[in-house]
């Protein structure tokens, strides 16, 4: 599994658009890129899914270079509810009940 | 239905009890999955089920022992657990293979005295 970094923790203000970039270097050609969201002492949630270009849907937008080594999670303007932690994951979640090995999230705080 | 529900919320229990956590789903999905969660950590995966075989095990100490009775249910059983067992724990399903999504229960809070 392709090992991610993020920074461990963002601040922003309501309203703004917030980004989150994700590095994966040695991601594998089978390999998609997902994102999670977790608030304090509740499941990760999904919230997006990408292979390659850009994807979007009516909670954020995910932008993947041509080179995949990086993905950036776009949160168009962020409340005081998208306070929480965001994983990105690598794998190949097509195969058969696949491992999912969360890395260590950017906690984002936004403030008023 | 897209609910993972798990039972119960909070667990305290003595290193001499057997406890078991409980998860259920109705999504169809036949793969399900345990997570150890410490605070400000990331979720530990734990145990994968697939079609109701546990498919990985990663390398979890034998006092947790898992168990899929069906394809919509999971436990969790526990036993002579230690302090440093205290966490969430967390139960997550999804289609196989498991594709973009894991659908993740509240979890339970687990105390260990």
């Amino acid at each position: 599994l392709a090992k991610t970094t993020q920074p461990i923790s963002m601040d922003s203000y309501e309203g703004q658009e917030v980004n989150i970039t994700c590095s994966h270097n040695n991601i594998a050609t089978n390999d998609y890129i997902t994102w999670y969201q977790q608030f304090p002492s509740q499941g990760p949630r999904f919230i997006i899914q990408g292979y390659k270009t850009k994807v979007t849907n009516e909670v954020a937008s995910l932008f993947i270079p041509a080179d995949r080594k990086s993905s950036t999670l776009s949160l168009p303007r962020v409340s005081l509810s998208d306070t929480a932690v965001y994983y990105c994951l690598v794998g190949d979640f097509y195969s058969s009940a696949s491992k999912i090995i969360f890395g260590s999230g950017t906690r984002l705080s936004i403030r008023p | 239905d897209t609910e993972v529900t798990q039972t119960p919320k909070h667990l305290v229990m003595g290193m001499t009890n057997k406890k078991s956590l409980k998860c259920e789903q109705h999504m169809g999905h036949r793969a399900m999955y345990w997570y150890k969660q410490k605070a400000k950590k990331p979720p530990e995966l734990m145990f994968v089920y697939s079609y109701e075989k546990l498919s990985i095990n990663e390398s979890v100490p034998s006092r947790f022992s898992p168990e899929c009775p069906n394809s919509s249910l999971l436990n969790l059983h526990l036993h002579a657990l230690q302090p440093e067992d205290s966490a969430l724990y967390l139960c997550a399903s999804s289609q196989v293979p498991a594709g973009n999504t894991q659908y993740f229960g509240p979890g339970t809070r687990l105390t260990v005295l």
